[in-house]
Order: C-alpha cells, then structure tokens, then sequence
C-alpha cells in the first residue's frame, strides 16, 4: 500500500522556538496534502489543505501566519509551528490522498510536539 | 456542510464475539464515500474499509463488514470474532466525490473499543 512518512516523530523545543514537520508520501505524488492537529483521545481537526504550487488553504480558527505550511514538491509538505508555545504542544498528523487507489487518503504516523 | 456523529465514546467487546460500531452522517449531497479508519495505540491511522455512496452492496473486509444505509444516512462497522488487536480508537468519516481523492475528510468523534480476553 502507499506510504507516508513524518519526521521528527517526536520533538521537544523551548517556547518561543519554530519547529518544522515534515510529510513525505514516499511512493506516489500528491498535489494535496492535508495537516491535522489531534488532542488525546479526541477526533482529528482539519488545520490546512496544502496545494503543490500554491497558497494552503486554512480551516477557519487556524492562525495561517502561526502554523505555515509549504508544499515544495510533489512529494513534500512541511509544517512549521512559528513561536511555539506550550498550548501548541499536541500530535499533528499530514495525510495524502492517492488518486487511482481507490482514492484512498494515506496518512503518516504523527509528529508528537512538546512545547516547554 | 457535512457532519458525522458517532454518539458512543466507548464500547467493550469479548473476544471472538462480535460488536457494532455505529455512525450517522448528515449531507445534501448524493455522491460521497464513507470510511472507517482505526486508530491503535500507536496512533498511526489504518484504513478498515470503505464505502462508495453509489453502490447498494455493503463493503465487507475479512471480519470487517457495513451495513450502509443512505436513507437513514447510517453507517455502521461490525466486526465479527473480535481479536485482541482490535483494540483501538475508530473513526467513521465522510468525502465529498465532488473533488476526487483531494476532497478533505470530515471525521466524526471516534469511539474507543477494548476487547476483553
């Protein structure tokens, strides 16, 4: 099946720091890729569509100029969390939808961020 | 704009025996898919199967089956001779067809199963 990678897995940074997430889908393109930040034992919240070659699209509540994204390539988005801050901390997961595969979105294995 | 409802946080299963996971969803329009995804404790996200709106016959995986009812807007996961590696958060989720496979997720708000041994 596809695959999606993240890195880090995990990282802790001191507030006021900028982190940078990395998705990768690993055997196939995506145009789109998709950034969720999920709390403990709660659903996953859409923060950004990122598009290859474009602005991302942000959902509504999410500070675009706190959380850029970049999609640089066709197998790559980035996720930077500017000035963390401890209320940033959570588990933030990148998917990417694999056209042709059942149109079947693919997701990484989540980046745990630790503000402190 | 699409909602899906999963009004049980919980639910506890015996091992081998068989449990259903129920979800609603609410939209206006008539071409979509449906997914159940699973959740383990290592949280990387697993799809279980899904559902294209068009199709009448209920998707089956292995254990994995849905009983899709687009009248009611339901769509429920039962799994049969539930195994000790079940155990996870699940989460039924809606996509538009409007967009193909760029069209975003809406996900409802999980259900964690244990299985007792």
């Amino acid at each position: 099946g596809a695959v999606v990678s993240q890195h880090p897995s995990w990282v802790i940074c001191k507030s006021g720091t900028s982190v940078k997430i990395e998705c990768r889908s690993l055997d196939f393109q995506a145009t789109t890729m998709f950034w969720y930040r999920q709390f403990p034992k709660q659903s996953l919240m859409l923060m950004a569509t990122s598009n290859e070659g474009s602005k991302a699209t942000y959902e509504q509540g999410v500070e675009k100029d706190k959380f850029l994204i970049n999609h640089a390539s066709l197998t790559l988005s980035t996720l930077t969390v500017t000035s963390a801050h401890p209320e940033d901390s959570s588990f933030y997961i990148c998917s990417a939808p694999r056209t042709g595969a059942g149109d079947t979105q693919y997701f990484g294995p989540g980046t745990r961020l630790t503000v402190l | 704009a699409q909602t899906v409802t999963q009004s049980q946080p919980e639910m506890s299963v015996q091992e081998a025996e068989t449990v259903t996971l129920s979800c609603t969803y609410d939209t206006s329009e008539s071409d979509y898919y449906l997914f159940w995804y699973k959740q383990p404790p290592s949280r990387q996200m697993i799809l279980v199967i899904r559902q294209e709106a068009y199709k009448q016959q209920n998707a089956t995986e292995n254990r994995f089956s849905v009983n899709f009812q687009k009248a009611a807007k339901s769509f429920s996961l039962k799994i049969s001779d539930s195994q000790l590696g079940d155990a996870a958060m699940y989460f039924c989720a809606y996509r538009s067809a409007r967009s193909g496979a760029n069209s975003k997720l809406t996900f409802g708000k999980g259900i964690t199963l244990s299985v007792r041994p």
